[in-house]
């Protein structure tokens, strides 16, 4: 299994501005993914953070507004830019592990509303 | 193209009582098939899983669920819940070959009533 740890847990931001969450992982992981929870919707991947290389994101979402890092194996950060009260979701990292990396490990995510 | 699909928003029971999560899913290739719980304020935590095998697979917390091929449906099942056991559900597919994406459902929201 893998831990991975997000902060902020919980962030109030104004229209306009920008955030960055943090995902940390407690193992070297090829692939880190990161998804939004809209309120009382399900889980809709924004991108893959590939260490190396650009992002690959998911229809409907562009780098321009969710720009991702991946430095180094265990890290990557996921930045919710120019932010509009429709943002207001929890971002959630989450990587494969287990039996043939079939298995999800997700982080506590990061609850964000926007005024 | 695969798509989940989970029948039930809301499933009130009385604790003690069996309960029955459906999900059916839809996919042009073989895939997994995974559940998932959300306590409130928290992460997705893996349930139980089925990646080949036996189709009758158990998880933690007493849970299980059963893989019906023909039927494309996966449906979770434990047979006696706890007030503990109130949270959200996810049901979750992953295409066998290709790359790691899942698609997960919209959720049942389990509530477990004294």
């Amino acid at each position: 299994s893998a831990v991975i740890s997000q902060k902020p847990s919980r962030d109030i931001c104004q229209r306009g501005t920008s955030l960055t969450i943090q995902c940390q992982v407690d193992s070297q992981v090829t692939m880190m993914f990161w998804y939004r929870q809209q309120p009382g919707q399900s889980l809709t991947l924004i991108a893959t953070a590939n260490q190396g290389s650009e992002a690959t994101y998911e229809s409907g979402f562009v780098i321009d507004k969710f720009p991702i890092s991946r430095p180094n194996l265990t890290f990557s950060t996921l930045t919710v830019s120019n932010m509009s009260p429709e943002d207001s979701s929890i971002y959630l990292c989450s990587v494969p592990s287990g039996m043939g990396l079939r298995e999800l490990f997700f982080g506590e995510g990061s609850r964000l509303t926007v005024l | 193209a695969q798509s989940v699909t989970q029948l039930d928003s809301q499933v009130p029971v009385f604790e003690e009582a069996p309960v029955e999560l459906r999900c059916n899913y839809s996919s042009s290739v073989s895939v997994y098939l995974f559940w998932y719980v959300q306590y409130p304020n928290q992460g997705l935590q893996l349930l139980l899983k089925y990646l080949s095998g036996s189709t009758l697979v158990k998880g933690i917390n007493g849970f299980e669920a059963e893989f019906n091929k023909s039927q494309t449906s996966f449906h979770l099942r434990k047979p006696s819940v706890h007030i503990s056991d109130t949270a959200e559900y996810f049901c979750a597919v992953s295409a066998i070959t290709g790359t790691y994406k899942y698609i997960f459902g919209t959720g049942t929201r389990l509530k477990v009533l004294a």
